[in-house]
């Protein structure tokens, strides 16, 4: 069973657009992280999320924590090829990754 | 400051033999994790310590994967009759501790082939 669905799995677009990735779950979390990971590497972790309906900005990164706390997503702005990589969401309590969106930014 | 390392950063064995990955975490850092992640997957979890014993071995795909952390600080994890299906990245992260509010620092990886 897989607690973290991550959508897209695949995304490319071009340097300059913007993009969303979601992390859906049907349970609820306490807390909830977004990680990169580049290739060759092991995740980094970008932001932790606690309070529903949070959001938090890191430059031209935008992440929501749903109200109901199931969900989560992430919004790039302005991509740029230093963005490529795997996005990753990771639930608190349980010790589960999403599957992934792989983003590639194409100069 | 060091990070999580894991050594060796490659490993090639053949179907059937023993292997060992070791992770060295940071300094500090009670709670130490093992992951397992194939081509183009997330990373799934295997087994995590805090301190010395495992908390949680639910992860562990069957008996032929084995975990220890006798000192709280190193970790192996061994691997018994490898066969083509380990074939995988093999993650290491720590954390000062164990709650979800706490970061997980990752190693490189073990890059694990049976051949």
């Amino acid at each position: 069973t897989q607690l973290l669905e991550q959508s897209p799995q695949f995304l490319s677009i071009q340097e300059g657009e913007n993009l969303t990735v979601y992390c859906n779950s049907s349970s609820v979390f306490s807390s909830l992280q977004w990680y990169r990971q580049e290739p060759g590497e092991g995740p980094v972790l970008l932001v932790t999320v606690v309070t529903g309906g949070e959001v938090k900005k890191l430059k031209r990164l935008t992440f929501q924590f749903g109200d109901a706390r199931k969900d989560s997503s992430l919004h790039i702005t302005a991509a740029q090829p230093g963005d490529t990589g795997l996005y990753l969401c990771r639930g608190a309590q349980k010790l589960v990754f999403g599957q992934g969106t792989r983003l590639t930014i194409n100069p | 400051g060091a990070g999580v390392s894991q050594t060796p950063s490659n490993k090639v064995t053949e179907k059937g033999k023993y292997v060992e990955l070791r992770c060295d975490p940071i300094s500090g850092h009670t709670a130490l994790y093992w992951y397992r992640q194939s081509l183009g997957q997330g990373p799934e979890f295997l087994i995590y310590f805090q301190g010395t014993g495992a908390a949680d071995d639910s992860g562990l795909p069957n008996d032929r994967f084995f975990a220890v952390r006798p000192e709280g600080s190193v970790s192996t994890l061994k691997i018994q009759r490898t066969e083509r299906g380990d074939s995988a990245v093999y993650l290491c992260a720590s954390s000062p501790g164990t709650s979800g509010y706490h970061e997980q620092y990752f190693g490189p990886g073990t890059r694990l082939t049976v051949t």
